[in-house]
């Protein structure tokens, strides 16, 4: 057990639709981050939060989007959902923003979109 | 920017014996990480090993080393004494500096008893 903690594990929706990913860091860690892994694109990551700031972007769609709240949990929303959306969405975190920290990953979530 | 080549999409090893994963990578940063992760059939990611770019001696952690050639860019995982629970996706990846980790396509490793 990581200690990351994510929900829901599995979600199945339909095309179009808005959906709430979320996630918990380890205690103690201060930046999240998110990571797409399809079976086309592999492991991309999308987004990092520090301490409630966006720090880094990375492959990210405009249709989604991310924040980090005062508790340091985070929430990825996805909108207007495409069949190509489908994927395991990671979250991780570490302690600071930079540095070569390993980032502890949560169980991910499983997004199915019909 | 960074680049993680992976070139060997599956393996097959004999239990007890030890295995090598490839691993390239290409980035212009001076200072780095390198990092490999498993991801057995449940899914999750678990962190094996991580070496930096200074570091002189290869990291290791239990069963799990990591082969650090500098001028090749190589960073190749090998796992020694292989068990049936090992069995699972490997992934390479690399971080410089504030990004993000970059990861490989992954190598399939199937041990076979």
């Amino acid at each position: 057990d990581s200690g990351v903690t994510q929900t829901p594990k599995h979600l199945i929706t339909a095309t179009g639709q808005r959906v709430t990913l979320r996630c918990s860091p380890r205690s103690g860690d201060l930046s999240v981050y998110w990571y797409q892994q399809s079976l086309d694109q592999g492991l991309q990551f999308l987004i990092q939060y520090y301490n409630g700031e966006e720090r880094a972007k990375g492959n990210i769609l405009e249709r989604f989007s991310a924040q980090q709240f005062p508790d340091l949990h985070s929430e990825l929303n996805l909108s207007s959902l495409e069949l190509g959306d489908s994927a395991l969405y990671f979250c991780a975190s570490s302690p600071l923003a930079g540095g070569y920290n390993e980032q502890f990953f949560g169980p991910g979530t499983r997004l199915t979109v019909l | 920017a960074q680049k993680i080549t992976q070139t060997q999409p599956g393996m097959f090893v004999q239990e007890k014996e030890a295995v090598t994963l490839d691993c390239t990578y290409d980035t212009s940063d001076q200072s780095y990480g390198l990092f490999w992760y498993k991801q057995p059939s449940s899914g999750e990611m678990i962190f094996l090993i991580y070496q930096g770019s200074y570091d002189e001696q290869n990291a290791t952690e239990g069963r799990y080393s990591l082969n650090f050639q500098k001028a090749r860019k190589s960073a190749n995982l090998v796992i020694s004494a292989s068990q049936l629970g090992d069995s699972a996706m490997y992934f390479c990846a690399s971080k410089g500096g504030r990004r993000a980790l970059t990861f490989g396509s992954g190598t399939r490793l199937q041990v076979q008893p």
